[in-house]
């Protein structure tokens, strides 16, 4: 089946730890992007990219860091710069044919 | 800057009515696309409806539907004969058809009581 998987589901990073959250989508999608939701929020968004080797920064890019090597790949990696880190991340990618979204299942990081 | 607006942070309805959730959204673009996500407590994001703003027709998907004003820049979705499995946060979103990015409104917490 096509879609975007992300893991791990849960991950627990000790302070200043660097953590990666990975996510791979096989539907052909150009663009993909990551996203953070606190809890009873809305999803605010951190990185984008619409092409390989090519990544913008988003609303609340302080902190993160991506790349995008590979068209299926946009792994996210949450620096120990990055003071509240535990949230909701999703991962999403999209094309420009029906212009909506796809959407993983989710990383749920806490910071212990 | 486009913006997202749900003025409903929390609504309820009784099983089997039917419900409306209000967005309203800020653009000068006259080209793009609006959605309705729904976010269950697994936390997947489903799509539920998706319209384009060039076609004046009301998108459907069975229970759902939505009242598109595009004049008015509203994007109501109505859930008819609610089912407990309606329960979830539920997004309104915007994105321009030129462009890549989404911006999403704040959410909308539906409650479906039995």
């Amino acid at each position: 089946d096509g879609g975007i998987t992300q893991s791990p589901k849960y991950l627990f990073r000790k302070e200043g730890q660097n953590v990666t959250l990975s996510c791979e989508q096989n539907l052909n999608h150009d663009a993909m992007y990551w996203y953070r939701q606190d809890p009873g929020q809305g999803l605010r968004l951190i990185y984008y990219s619409q092409i390989v080797n090519d990544f913008q920064k988003g609303d609340i890019a302080e902190g993160y860091s991506v790349s995008r090597e590979k068209k299926e790949s946009f792994p996210l990696t949450v620096t120990s710069a990055q003071k509240n880190p535990t949230a909701f991340y999703l991962c999403a990618s999209s094309n420009y044919g029906t212009g909506r979204a796809f959407f993983g299942q989710g990383t749920r990081l806490t910071v212990v | 800057a486009q913006t997202v607006t749900q003025s409903q942070p929390e609504m309820s309805v009784q099983e089997a009515e039917t419900v409306t959730l209000s967005c309203t959204y800020d653009t000068s673009e006259s080209d793009y696309y609006l959605f309705w996500y729904k976010q269950p407590p697994s936390r997947q994001m489903i799509l539920v409806i998706r319209q384009e703003a060039y076609k004046q027709q009301n998108a459907t998907e069975n229970r759902f539907s939505v009242n598109f004003q595009k004049a008015a820049k509203s994007f109501s979705l109505k859930i008819s004969d609610s089912q407990l499995g309606d329960a979830a946060m539920y997004f309104c979103a915007y994105r321009k058809s030129s462009g890549q990015n989404f911006v999403f409104g704040p959410g909308t917490r539906l409650s479906v009581l039995p």
